[in-house]
């Protein structure tokens, strides 16, 4: 069975201060992706970013990176020096390779960045 | 910057009443989902199409819900008759393909069944 775990339900922190997101999955696989989305206030879902299991090189992109470990079932995301503007749920997601693209979500993650 | 539409963004309706949503994937993609977000349930997916042909539509209600693709540039999602139940925010998603399968989701329409 696959299954997304985002155990923090919510995070409150500081304007400036660093904040990782944990994101756990369970996966009999030896292939699939694992992908971030962010849900604004505004409601929509955003792409962050798109993982494949083959490849566990970190990414950052900005404020923004992403820690992929096998070994521990893990695809953290950390925000470095937080803005309001990173105000938002967070979803993990995980999707099995071959052609049924269904993605499998965390029950996400909300956090807010206070001035 | 292609994106994935959705209308309408918000919609209230009375408990029996037929209640269409529509999708304009990004042109290109011939994956489509629809997804259900509700507090309880958390993200679901409720049916799925390529090349406008449904693939899966075990997630949604048969009774009462339908999916389509008139064209590639049109899904439908549509309940009949509608329940307060229902009442979540209904998102659509697009991808190019099996291979190249990132999702990108249109802006939601939120459903409210009084």
């Amino acid at each position: 069975a696959q299954k997304v775990t985002q155990a923090q339900t919510e995070i409150s922190v500081v304007e400036k201060e660093d904040v990782t997101l944990d994101c756990v999955y369970e996966t009999r696989d030896t292939t699939y992706y694992l992908f971030w989305y962010k849900q604004p206030p505004s409601g929509e879902l955003v792409f962050l970013i798109r993982r494949n299991s083959f490849d566990e090189q970190n990414e950052i992109s900005g404020r923004y990176s992403w820690n992929f470990q096998k070994s521990t079932s893990s695809f953290n995301f950390t925000i470095t020096a937080s803005q309001v503007v990173d105000s938002a749920v967070y979803f993990c997601a995980l999707r099995r390779h071959g052609g049924y693209n269904k993605l499998i979500f965390g029950a996400g993650t909300r956090l807010a960045v206070h001035p | 910057d292609a994106r994935v539409t959705q209308t309408p963004r918000d919609k209230v309706t009375e408990m029996g009443q037929e209640v269409t949503m529509r999708c304009q994937p990004i042109l290109g993609h011939n994956t489509v989902f629809w997804y259900r977000q509700t507090m309880m349930q958390g993200l679901e997916l409720l049916a799925y199409f390529r090349n406008r042909a449904p693939l899966d539509d075990s997630g949604m209600p048969k009774d009462r819900f339908s999916a389509e693709m008139p064209d590639a540039t049109l899904a439908t999602l549509k309940i009949q008759p509608s329940e307060p139940r229902d009442s979540a925010v209904y998102f659509c998603a697009s991808a190019t393909g099996p291979l190249t399968d990132t999702q990108y989701f249109g802006p939601g329409t939120r459903l409210t069944v009084l």
